[in-house]
């Protein structure tokens, strides 16, 4: 149980352009999605926190209208790069916690953003 | 703030020896610690928390707050433990899901 799918694995796009990743719990419900950026041979910096139903929190330095995030419902939480630059290229990962087991995050396996 | 340091970015130990991996943390409240690993090409996952006080493949992980540091720790290692390791911490309320503060993790790889 605890499975949290996240999609897509790799997305590579233009300068400029938006881009969505979605992020699912599929056997919980997840009161709390949390959105990461793991850059290459770092750790893994929180940049947001959301409540479903509610705005999402930001981590300080974190731009909350480059890096969109949306908690609609128990199950999915997406995070839109907009207007992406090569800079965003990164590691993005997701994970939730709910009514499982309070406390514990469980992962999503990651999203390749390239931006050329 | 709340930061966790685990100083070995690297570390290499033979099949069947004694692993420990250290972890620092500062908080100024009553923390909740987590050991998360991560194996060759899958995505992070728990490994234990410190309030569980469970061993988990074998690793175990005690909280010493007065040295501030939930090292953890494994008799015999085997190949299958080679992974990347993250030490995390939150603040443990009760009254909701907290964010996590993760170390930069270490590499830990077995030697046959």
């Amino acid at each position: 149980g605890a499975v949290v799918s996240q999609h897509p694995s790799r997305v590579i796009c233009k300068s400029g352009t938006s881009v969505k990743i979605e992020c699912r719990s599929l056997d919980f419900q997840a009161t709390t999605m949390f959105w990461y950026r793991q850059f290459p041979k770092k750790s893994l910096m929180l940049m947001a926190t959301s409540n479903e139903g509610s705005k999402a929190t930001y981590e300080q330095g974190v731009e909350k209208d480059k890096f969109l995030i949306n908690h609609a419902s128990l199950t999915l939480s997406t995070l839109t790069v907009t207007s992406a630059h090569p800079e965003d290229s990164s590691f993005y990962i997701c994970s939730a916690s709910g009514t499982t087991e309070f406390g514990i995050q469980y992962f999503g396996a990651g999203t390749r953003l390239s931006v050329l | 703030a709340q930061r966790v340091t685990q100083p070995e970015k690297l570390l290499s130990v033979f099949k069947g020896a004694p692993v420990e991996l250290k972890c620092n943390y500062s908080y100024s409240g009553s923390p909740e610690l987590f050991w998360y690993v991560q194996y060759s090409r899958q995505r992070l996952q728990l490994l234990l928390r410190h309030i569980s006080r469970e061993s988990i493949k074998g690793f175990t992980a005690d909280l010493n707050k007065g040295e501030t540091s939930f090292h953890l720790k494994k008799p015999f290692a085997q190949e299958e433990d080679s992974a990347m390791y993250y030490c995390a911490l939150s603040g443990g309320s009760n009254f909701g899901n907290e964010k996590l503060t993760f170390g930069t993790g270490t590499r830990l790889t077995i030697i046959p």
